[in-house]
C-alpha cells in the first residue's frame, strides 16, 4: 500500500509555544489530506481537511487560527499547533488516500504524540 | 452530517471464540465501509473492508458482514487470539471516499 510519514513521533513543548508537525505522501501525490486528533481512550476526532494549494477546510469546534494548516505541495502537509497549552495534548495522526481509480482506503501516517507542559 | 455508532466499547472474550463488533451508520449514500485495528500508540490498520454491492466479505479469520437496509455493518474475527487484543474502529466515508468518519471504538480483550 501507499506510505504516508509523519513526523515527528513524540514532541514535548512548552505553554505557549508552536509546535509543527508535517505529513507527508512518499510513494504517490495526495491532493487532500486529512488531519485526526485522538485523546487517551478515545476515537480518532477528524480536525480538518487539507487541500493543496488553497485554504484547509475544518471540522466544527476547532479553531483555524490555534491549528494552522499548510498544504504547498502535493506531497506535504504540515499542522502547526500554535500557543500550545496542556489541554492541546494529545496524538495527532494525518491520512491521505492515493488519487484515482476506485481505491478509497486511507493511509495514515505514524501519529504525533504531542505533550504540553 | 454522518453519524456512526459503534458497540460494544468493551468486549471481553475466551480465546478461541468468536468476537462481533456492529456499527449503524445514517447517511445511506453511503458505500463503503472499512475497519481498523490500533493497537497502543500506533495509526490505525486497515483490516478488512467491505462495498456495498457485496453482502459479506471474509479474511481469513476475519469477516465483515453489510445491511444497507438496516444500515448497519459488523465485524466477525472468529478463533480469537491474543494478538486480536486491540482496539477496533468502524467508520464511515463522509462527502469523498477518504474523508472517514471513525466510529467510537471498541476495547477488545482476549483472555488466555
Amino acid at each position: 500500500g501507499a506510505v504516508v510519514s509523519q513526523h515527528p513521533s513524540r514532541v514535548i513543548c512548552k505553554s505557549g509555544t508552536s509546535v509543527k508537525i508535517e505529513c507527508r505522501s512518499l510513494d504517490f501525490q495526495a491532493t487532500t489530506m486529512f488531519w485526526y486528533r485522538q485523546f487517551p481512550k478515545q476515537s480518532l476526532m477528524l480536525m480538518a481537511t487539507s487541500n493543496e494549494g488553497s485554504k484547509a477546510t475544518y471540522e466544527q469546534g476547532v479553531e483555524k487560527d490555534k491549528f494552522l494548516i499548510n498544504h504547498a505541495s502535493l506531497t506535504l502537509s504540515t499542522l502547526t499547533v500554535t500557543s500550545a497549552h496542556p489541554e492541546d495534548s494529545s496524538f495527532y495522526i494525518c491520512s491521505a488516500s492515493t488519487p484515482g481509480g476506485s481505491s478509497t482506503e486511507a493511509f495514515f501516517g505514524q501519529g504525533t504524540r504531542l505533550t504540553v507542559v | 452530517g454522518e453519524n456512526v455508532e459503534q458497540h460494544p466499547s468493551t468486549l471481553s472474550v475466551q480465546e478461541g471464540d468468536s468476537a462481533v463488533i456492529k456499527c449503524t451508520y445514517s447517511d445511506s449514500a453511503s458505500n463503503y465501509f472499512p475497519w481498523y485495528k490500533q493497537e497502543l500508540g500506533k495509526r490505525p490498520q486497515l483490516i478488512i473492508d467491505i462495498r456495498s454491492n457485496v453482502g459479506e466479505k471474509k479474511d481469513q479469520r476475519i469477516a465483515v458482514t453489510l445491511n444497507k437496509t438496516a444500515k448497519h455493518f459488523s465485524l466477525h474475527i472468529t478463533e480469537t487470539q491474543p494478538e486480536d487484543s486491540a482496539v477496533y474502529f468502524c467508520a464511515v466515508p463522509r462527502s469523498s471516499a477518504s474523508k472517514i468518519i471513525f466510529g467510537s471504538g471498541t476495547r477488545l480483550s482476549i483472555r488466555p
